[in-house]
């Protein structure tokens, strides 16, 4: 069975970066099949979406966060990851990891990982 | 870039059905979308992908009761039976171009 998981710091300093790494097991992250995503959901709030990465490495990144976001990917350790930098208050969320699968160009989230909250704090 | 519109909350009674409803913004009503469902701390969960026409295609081990359809630029889902584990967030996401959109969320009570 698919397992997402999220790792990295609960604890980030403002103006540091942020980075998170999602691990997949249960199935390959080569697979043409499917991108890889990272969403957010600050508290009490609704799903923001961050980005997507394909094995490839193609990159694909919300407007109003590109500037300060970079998704990569290492295929040999099925894990994909999140650098988020200049962080504020408001980057205080929920961070999930999800696969979104590739559907002749229709993609939607079809899996998600539990999540991992982020607080950004002095 | 599309936006989806969910009203903030809905509430329905233990074993009745609800309709919950997403709409796709002008120039995207034809768009595909999917229904997630997020209960109380947890991750969410993919439910359906839905299309313009109605036909729907559900996530593994979602239970029969979960049902969607369409009207123009509206997406429905639908909940028969409600159950108590049923009362979560409910949003819509839809995509263009390889950017995924969320709509606001829907927050559903069970009475």
């Amino acid at each position: 069975q698919l397992q997402l998981q999220e790792s990295g710091p609960g604890l980030v300093k403002p103006s540091e970066t942020l980075s998170l790494t999602c691990t997949v097991s249960g199935g390959s992250i080569s697979s043409s099949s499917y991108y890889w995503g990272w969403i957010r959901q600050p508290p009490g709030k609704g799903l923001e979406w961050i980005g997507s990465i394909y094995y490839s490495g193609s990159t694909y990144y919300n407007p109003s966060l590109k500037s300060r976001v970079t998704i990569s990917v290492d295929t040999s350790k099925n894990q994909f990851s999140l650098k988020l930098s200049s962080v504020t208050a408001a980057d205080t969320a929920v961070y999930y990891c999800a696969r979104v699968l590739d559907d002749y160009g229709d993609n939607w989230v079809d899996y998600w990982g539990q999540g991992t909250l982020v607080t950004v704090s002095s | 870039q599309p936006v989806l519109t969910q009203s903030s909350s809905a509430s329905a009674s233990l074993g009745s059905s609800v309709k919950l409803t997403c709409t796709l913004s002008s120039g995207h009503s034809s768009y595909i979308i999917a229904w997630h469902q997020q209960q109380p701390g947890k991750a969410p969960r993919y439910l359906m992908k839905l299309e313009g026409s109605g036909s729907y295609n559900k996530g593994s081990g979602v239970p029969d009761r979960f049902s969607g359809s369409s009207s123009g630029a509206d997406r429905y889902l639908t909940i028969s039976n409600l159950q108590s584990e049923d009362e979560a967030d409910y949003y819509c996401e839809t995509w263009d171009s390889n950017t995924q959109v969320f709509g606001g969320g829907t927050k559903l009570t069970v009475l």
